[in-house]
């Protein structure tokens, strides 16, 4: 049974600090990881998806990296912003079975 | 694109009464999922339909969920009768591929059974 877990539950950072947010997952059979921010009272919002054969994603100040040996992946988020407070969960499809998430990470940015 | 859409938003009613939770996901989408979200179990997925027809409804918890696609254009989740732990907030989403494509997540319905 595929399990995802997201360390810290939840992170307070002043504005402009650059942070990473973590991932793991207990099967390495994957075909791709994806990050969400879910901010509060709204739905998802996919940030990045990154296929099995590769090993990191960027958009804008949001990068994605996996490592499927080990099975973890991370969030780093560059100089961070107010506007950034959200949940930021993480999701793998298991086998041909969509999404299991993680409890997700509740970022504040205090600026 | 107008993204998905679930109504309605909030729902609150006694235990025992019918809900019904609606879903029109983005046109062209092959794939619409139903999660539950809560903060003991996180979000958790529900059933999954591949062109209308229902794939795995695995995680369906118990006989009075039930959910159906009509067509393309629509789905419900039915609660019937309704307890008080099915309170949650339950999303729908679709995408055009069942795992290699970001999935789209509408607004939720915030359900409270008293």
């Amino acid at each position: 049974k595929q399990e995802v877990t997201q360390i810290p539950a939840a992170l307070s950072v002043p504005e402009g600090e650059n942070l990473v947010l973590n991932c793991s997952f207990t099967d390495s059979a994957i075909y791709n990881l994806q990050w969400f921010r879910q901010d509060p009272g709204k739905g998802l919002t996919s940030l990045l998806l990154i296929q099995s054969s590769q090993r990191e994603q960027t958009s804008g100040r949001l990068n994605a990296s996996l490592d499927k040996s080990s099975g973890r992946s991370t969030l780093y988020i560059a100089a961070s912003q107010p506007g950034d407070s959200a949940t930021y969960l993480c999701a793998v499809p298991l086998g041909n079975t969509p999404l299991v998430f993680g409890k997700g990470t509740r970022l504040s940015v205090i600026a | 694109d107008a993204g998905v859409i679930q109504s309605p938003r909030h729902e609150v009613t006694e235990m025992g009464q019918e809900v019904t939770l609606r879903c029109k996901p983005i046109s062209g989408h092959d794939y619409l999922f139903w999660y539950r979200q809560t903060m003991m179990r996180g979000l958790e997925l529900l059933i999954y339909f591949n062109n209308n027809v229902p794939i795995d409804d695995s995680g369906m918890p118990e006989d009075r969920f039930s959910a159906k696609m009509p067509n393309a254009s629509f789905s419900t989740l039915k609660i019937q009768p309704s307890e008080p732990r099915d309170s949650a907030v339950y999303f729908c989403a679709s995408s055009p591929d069942d795992s290699n494509q970001p999935q789209h997540f509408g607004d939720g319905t915030r359900l409270s059974i008293l």
